[in-house]
């Protein structure tokens, strides 16, 4: 299995309060990738990161800034959280190579927000 | 844009029946990956398989099998023989192939939820 942990596994905040999110790999691996998982809408894209330092918004970004100052370290953030971002949020990692570039995926955070 | 379309929501089968699993895909690309992921009841994501746009060569592994077909931009997933050990939610995506392709990115379909019973 690909070293991927993700922290907290499960929160509960409430509306207007900041939360972060933080995933960690021992993989060694370039790319960074958080999503969030809602009913009927599969994975969407919040962020991802090519680097250290070097991120790119997804599909669904608005109201999520990410860091990555470390290669094994990729934090999400949500700056006020909102009803709307409660959900289950997954990170992946991946590498370019001539074979592939699949995702591996942690084990997920389930976050309400009330 | 990409787009990823499983029109299937929930299938329910009884166990050691086969299923078939739809997935049809959208993209400007010429080279692309597509991939198969499994989502148990436990919650975690379990990559299954890659494909490659320029190899349509089907593919089995044990009981899974899937066929890839560019002309109707579908790649489809069957489980032979079901086992109540299927049930999960199953995704397909879509990611662009190539060193420059933007991070990779997958764009994922709604997912198709399998019942096995017993």
């Amino acid at each position: 299995d690909a070293g991927i942990t993700q922290s907290p596994r499960h929160k509960v905040t409430e509306t207007g309060t900041p939360v972060t999110l933080r995933c960690h790999q021992t993989e060694n691996h370039r790319y960074m990738y958080w999503y969030r998982q809602d009913p009927g809408h599969g994975l969407r894209l919040i962020h991802y990161s090519y680097g250290v330092k070097d991120t790119d918004k997804g599909e669904v970004s608005d109201g999520y800034s990410v860091s990555r100052s470390k290669t094994e370290d990729f934090l999400l953030t949500l700056e006020s959280a909102t009803s709307s971002q409660t959900s289950v949020y997954f990170c992946a990692i991946s590498e370019l190579q001539r074979g592939g570039n699949e995702q591996f995926f942690g084990p997920g955070t389930r976050l309400t927000v009330l | 844009a990409q787009k990823v379309t499983q029109a299937q929501t929930e299938i329910s089968v009884v166990e050691k029946e086969d299923v078939t699993l739809d997935c049809v895909y959208e993209t400007r690309d010429t080279t692309y990956y597509l991939f198969w992921y499994k989502q148990p009841p436990s919650g975690e994501l379990v990559f299954l398989i890659r494909r490659n746009s320029f190899d349509e060569q089907n593919e089995i592994s044990g009981r899974y099998s899937w066929n890839f077909q560019k002309s109707t931009s579908s790649f489809n997933f069957t489980i032979t023989a079901s086992q109540v050990v299927d049930s999960a939610v199953y995704f397909c995506a879509l990611s662009p192939l190539g060193i420059k392709a933007a991070g990779n990115k997958l764009t994922f379909g709604g997912g198709t939820r399998v019942l096995v019973k017993p």
